[in-house]
């Protein structure tokens, strides 16, 4: 199994600073296969991004993804304050599929 | 719209069964694959199962395997999570989500809002 390991736990920042999440895998993922999800309180998680880089349909352009390897990168340029959420990295390369633990971005 | 709607959960002993559902809509069922991911309270996510659109090859997470058997009824459109031999770490809320294409991707654009599994005696 490919274990994801997110840093920082939390990330507190202000509206308009820009977000840098990390996520850093046991093994070598083929960025055709790797997303980030975002998941507020008491919501269901939301796609941002797969294969990487690609927007899901109707993110904002402030999210982009990147890496390659075993290190993967999810930036929000500007943070809105709906941005103030929890969010989950996901490798598909494998059958077993698995998350990261989890950043929160919380308000400073 | 694409809706995805969990029920089934609820309270079971450890040691007992439970089968959720997840009614889907809003899109051709039979063409998607379709997961379950779970998170435990306060915890993050964790797939649990994935069955192909029309071949219904299946795939399961080594915590459930032998224990959890996923399937589908394409005619209902209803994605099913047969629970058996249930433990208390298995409590989460239980999530079912659409995978883009029928093969598998392996990744979500769909989710549900989430079926309760509480397992305690």
């Amino acid at each position: 199994e490919i274990v994801l390991t997110q840093s920082p736990g939390t990330l507190s920042l202000s509206p308009g600073e820009r977000a840098t999440l990390s996520c850093r895998a046991s093994q070598s993922v083929d960025t055709t296969y790797f997303a980030w999800y975002q998941q507020t309180p008491g919501q269901s998680p939301r796609l941002l991004i797969y294969g990487t880089s690609s927007r899901a349909t109707g993110i904002p352009d402030r999210f982009s993804g990147s890496g390659s390897g075993t290190d993967f990168t999810l930036t929000v340029s500007r943070l809105e304050p709906e941005d103030f959420a929890v969010y989950y990295c996901q490798q598909y390369a494998s059958p077993v599929l698995s998350f990261g633990g989890g950043t929160k971005v919380e308000i400073k | 719209e694409v809706q995805l709607l969990e029920s089934g959960g609820g309270l079971v002993q450890p040691g007992g069964s439970l089968r959720l559902s997840c009614a889907a809509s809003g899109f051709i069922f039979s063409n998607y694959a379709m997961t379950w991911v779970r998170q435990a309270p306060g915890q993050g996510l964790e797939w649990v199962a994935a069955i192909k659109g029309t071949a219904g090859n299946t795939y399961y997470a080594d915590s459930v395997k032998g224990r959890f058997t996923i399937s589908r009824d394409n005619s209902k459109s209803t994605l099913y999570l047969q629970m058996n031999s249930l433990r208390a770490e298995d409590t989460a809320l239980y999530f079912c989500a659409k995978d883009p294409i029928s093969t598998w991707a392996g990744y979500f654009d769909y989710w549900g809002q989430g079926s309760l599994v509480i397992v305690s005696s």
